[in-house]
């Protein structure tokens, strides 16, 4: 079964920091780029970063630029997000997501497509003192 | 970075409906475009993608058109259990991935 589980979310005082952790199984996880997104408490989805399959290109919302650091592991299929110097708007449950691309090839053209098809259940950040 | 609005934020329909939701991005991002429904206390799901590919597993009166700037989302003959959330998202070759506000889908 394809899965993705989240850990490592808590409670944090403001200034804190956490290590979140999202354990992938049952694909070829070094296939895959990876992302991580949030959700704030009665609010909508807010995308935070991404990590390309081979570490060698990441991305960071301006929001948490500076202050997360996203990283893989592909040998134990983990993906990782450091949280740091935490605000209370960090508040918030952070799923990991896998991204897909497909392909699709016309005549003169490929275009392709992308999609976060896995979801895991996420996990809940706290930032409060 | 390209803005999506979703249009309305909030539906009421019954049972047996059929309800279209809007999203408009700020510039042209011709089928760059994905759908996922979100039920309460769980991750979201991804219905759709390419504008219009439904994904494998997702029930057929879900259907998704558009592009450039404006998509929408059909669904017909609403079921119990379309009653949810429901987001588009922009995603390329690389972020940012950006959300639209979402759509919240009550029954009337």
């Amino acid at each position: 079964e394809v899965q993705l589980v989240e850990s490592g979310g808590g409670l944090v005082q403001p200034g804190g920091s956490l290590r979140l952790s999202c354990a992938a199984s049952g694909f070829t996880f070094s296939y895959h780029s990876m992302n991580w997104v949030r959700q704030a408490p009665g609010k909508g989805l807010e995308w935070v970063s991404y990590i390309s399959s081979s570490s060698d290109i990441i991305y960071y919302a301006d929001s948490v630029k500076g202050r997360f650091t996203i990283s893989r592991d592909n040998a134990k299929n983990a993906l990782f997000l450091q949280l740091n110097s935490l605000r209370a708007e960090d508040t918030a449950v952070y799923y990991c997501a896998r991204e897909t691309i497909s392909v699709v090839r016309g005549l003169m053209r490929e275009d392709y497509y992308y999609y976060m098809d896995v979801w895991g259940r996420g996990t809940t950040v706290t930032v409060s003192s | 970075d390209i803005q999506l609005t979703q249009s309305p934020s909030f539906l009421s329909a019954s049972v047996g409906d059929r309800v279209t939701i809007t999203c408009r991005a700020s510039q042209g991002i011709t089928s760059y475009l994905a759908w996922y429904q979100q039920k309460p206390g769980k991750a979201p799901k991804l219905l759709i993608y390419a504008a219009s590919t439904l994904q494998s597993g997702v029930p057929s009166r879900f259907s998704g058109s558009g592009s450039g700037t404006e998509f929408t989302l059909t669904v017909n003959s609403l079921q119990p259990e379309d009653f949810a959330t429901y987001y588009c998202q922009h995603l390329n070759r690389y972020p940012p991935y950006t959300f639209g506000q979402g759509t919240k889908l009550e029954i009337k």
